[in-house]
């Protein structure tokens, strides 16, 4: 069964202090990897897309990152508006064609 | 303007009543999708379609079913509404793109009550 674990759950930072998000997949094939930002009581925003190991994904504060397990989202001298949840999801050759399999988020707060 | 609209973008209704939540886009995608997004429970679909011909259940359908009016127009309906059904739903497009994983975009939303 197509999984993704998002970690941590809530991450508190100063602003300026530079951090990683973690997304953990397990999937019957990848087909592409997202990212999207979601602010509350929004819909989710596209970040990126990976499609497969080694691959790296940059815009402006934000780099994300692919290995064959996991994926990171690394977040430089963040400011307050980065403030989000942050979600990740795979696409996998195993399950039906529409299906993209969505991770919990990662709540970010950027405090000044 | 919005690429993808929805309305309404909140409702507030009874046990039993029919609902209908409506989408549309002007991103000329040919895929559309419906999402229900629960607290701690994530994103979860609930119908998909490629096209105007082509419906599809995804991993939650029980309980609703849907329309694909138009290449433009997807709609989201709860026959007979139930208290947990309450939550946020979201629509998504997506272009059909060969040999490449699509992207899909979402709207902004229906925050749906049921009492």
């Amino acid at each position: 069964e197509d999984q993704v674990t998002q970690s941590p759950e809530a991450l508190r930072l100063q602003e300026g202090e530079s951090s990683s998000l973690n997304c953990s997949y397990t999937v019957s094939g990848l087909r592409g990897l997202f990212w999207y930002r979601q602010d509350p009581g929004k819909g989710p925003e596209f970040l990126f897309t990976l499609y497969s190991a080694g691959e790296e994904k940059e815009k402006e504060r934000l780099k994300a990152t692919l290995t064959k397990k996991e994926s990171f989202l690394h977040i430089t001298a963040p400011k307050p508006e980065d403030s989000a949840t942050y979600l990740c999801a795979v696409r996998g050759y195993g399950g039906s064609q529409g299906n993209l399999i969505f991770g919990k988020g990662t709540k970010l707060s950027v405090k000044p | 303007d919005a690429d993808v609209t929805q309305t309404p973008r909140n409702r507030i209704t009874k046990t039993g009543k029919r609902i209908m939540l409506e989408c549309s886009q002007t991103k000329g995608h040919d895929r559309m999708y419906w999402y229900r997004q629960d607290p701690g429970l994530g994103l979860r679909l609930i119908y998909y379609s490629f096209d105007v011909k082509d419906i599809n259940k995804g991993e939650i359908s029980d309980g609703y079913s849907v329309s694909r009016q138009a290449q433009a127009k997807f709609s989201l309906s709860l026959e007979s509404a139930i208290p947990n059904q309450t939550a946020l739903y979201f629509c998504a497009t997506s272009p059909r793109l060969a040999g490449v994983t699509d992207t899909q975009y979402f709207g902004p939303g229906t925050r749906l009550t049921v009492l």
